[in-house]
């Protein structure tokens, strides 16, 4: 089965301090990408991060990273220094080949001050 | 720039009924999808596109078909709507590697 396994439907972090968002994968393909998208109350969707399965290094962007163990099928996000504008539902997703894309469940992050 | 502009974004329909939701996009992106978000169970794909004249299945198909006859414009049909079909539809489009999403539609069905 190709699937997105999200397995902390809420988390609680002070502010300030780095919060990691699980996520594992399931899948057969050997070109994927990953993702994850924030979702404010609001309710667009926010792309924040991108890893390719052939990508060596792990992603950056700015307070995001992505920790990606392909061995394990992980792909956790990192926020460093946690704001309370990241009170938010996070999802992480899965392009399969060049096609399909399939998000897990989310976390609902909420950031206390 | 408009992106991608989904239409309705509100609705509410009567069991049985029918509606098409239309999913624009001005990026000229080969992919198109629908999800349909319901609490506690994320996006789940409906359908979607890889081009122009194409369709096909994601991982809840059921009660719902799509047309793709221009590439920037995905429609959602749904036939004879059901309660279980009351959900928040988002349809979102992509290039390589990012999905750019609509804002949503919010859909009742009574």
């Amino acid at each position: 089965a190709q699937k997105i396994t999200q397995t902390q439907p809420g988390m609680f972090v002070q502010e300030k301090e780095a919060v990691t968002l699980d996520c594992t994968y399931d899948t057969s393909d050997q070109s994927y990408g990953l993702f994850w998208y924030k979702q404010p109350s609001s309710g667009e969707m926010i792309f924040l991060i991108y890893q390719g399965s052939y990508d060596e290094q792990n992603a950056t962007e700015g307070r995001y990273s992505l920790n990606f163990q392909k061995a394990r099928k992980s792909a956790n996000l990192v926020i460093s220094a946690s704001q309370l504008g990241d009170s938010a539902m996070y999802f992480c997703a899965m392009r399969l080949g060049a096609q399909k894309l399939v998000f897990g469940q989310g976390t609902r992050l909420t950031i206390n001050p | 720039n408009a992106g991608v502009t989904q239409t309705p974004k509100f609705r509410v329909l009567k069991t049985g009924q029918s509606m098409t939701l239309l999913c624009a996009q001005d990026m000229n992106h080969e992919y198109m999808y629908w999800y349909r978000q319901d609490p506690g169970m994320g996006l789940r794909l409906i359908h979607y596109s890889v081009g122009e004249g194409t369709t096909a299945k994601g991982e809840v198909p059921d009660g719902y078909n799509v047309s793709r006859l221009k590439k920037q414009n995905f429609l959602l049909g749904l036939e004879s709507a059901a309660p279980s079909q009351t959900s928040v539809y988002f349809c979102a489009s992509r290039s390589t590697p990012e999905a750019f999403f609509g804002q949503g539609t919010r859909l009742t069905v009574v």
